[in-house]
């Protein structure tokens, strides 16, 4: 059974620094592993998408890896700032077909700081 | 493009009674995915809809249940409400392949007292 864990649970960091969110998943067998964003009572809105061919997404001053083999992907942050407040949440599909179904870890709430 | 919509956003129901929730997807899109999150849980999948069939299930007892129109809108169904449904419901669209990216609506907030 795929299991996703997201550590850590929190975070608070001063604005501008750097930061890795890490999230980890049991099964290898993936299609591909989606970073969300939710922001206090909203839906989630996704920030990156890595197929399981690919090594790292960028958007911005975000930056997405994938380690199939060892299960383990990582978020970077660059010079975090207030409005990247939010819980991110990762988020695995299956390899075979699993349609729309995602498994997601339990989020890591980020707090940047001014 | 219009984003996901969902309907109501907020609701308050009371043990036993049933509820229906309503999704319109993202135009052109044809998959529609609901998931429950709930503090302790966090999100779980429900069940997924593709061109009015049902594509995948989650593991929630046969209270939950759903159906996908012609024009792809879905509609989630909870029978007989208890405590424990209090949650908030999102639903996810794509164009239903495995590759692309699922977009959320901003969820309807069920509380059950």
């Amino acid at each position: 059974k795929q299991e996703v864990t997201q550590i850590p649970a929190a975070l608070s960091v001063p604005e501008g620094e750097n930061l890795v969110l890490n999230c980890s998943f049991t099964d290898s067998a993936i299609y591909n592993l989606q970073w969300f964003r939710q922001d206090p009572g909203k839906g989630l809105t996704s920030l990156l998408l890595i197929q399981s061919s690919q090594r790292e997404q960028t958007s911005g001053r975000l930056n997405a890896s994938l380690d199939k083999s060892s299960g383990r992907s990582t978020l970077y942050i660059a010079a975090s700032q207030p409005g990247d407040s939010a819980t991110y949440l990762c988020a695995v599909r299956r390899l075979y077909n699993q349609g729309g179904k995602l498994i997601f870890g339990q989020g890591t709430e980020l707090s940047v700081k001014p | 493009k219009a984003g996901v919509t969902q309907t109501p956003r907020y609701l308050i129901k009371t043990r036993g009674q049933q509820v229906t929730l309503s999704c319109s997807p993202i135009s052109g899109h044809r998959s529609v995915s609901w998931y429950q999150q709930t503090p302790g849980q966090g999100l779980q999948f429900l069940f997924e809809y593709f061109s009015e069939t049902q594509r995948n299930k989650g593991n929630f007892p046969g209270r939950f249940s759903g159906r996908q129109f012609s024009n792809s809108r879905s509609e989630m169904n909870v029978s007989t409400l208890e405590l424990g449904d209090s949650a908030l419901y999102l639903c996810a669209s794509s164009n239903g392949q495995a590759q692309e990216t699922q977009y959320f609506g901003p969820g309807t907030r069920l509380l059950v007292l």
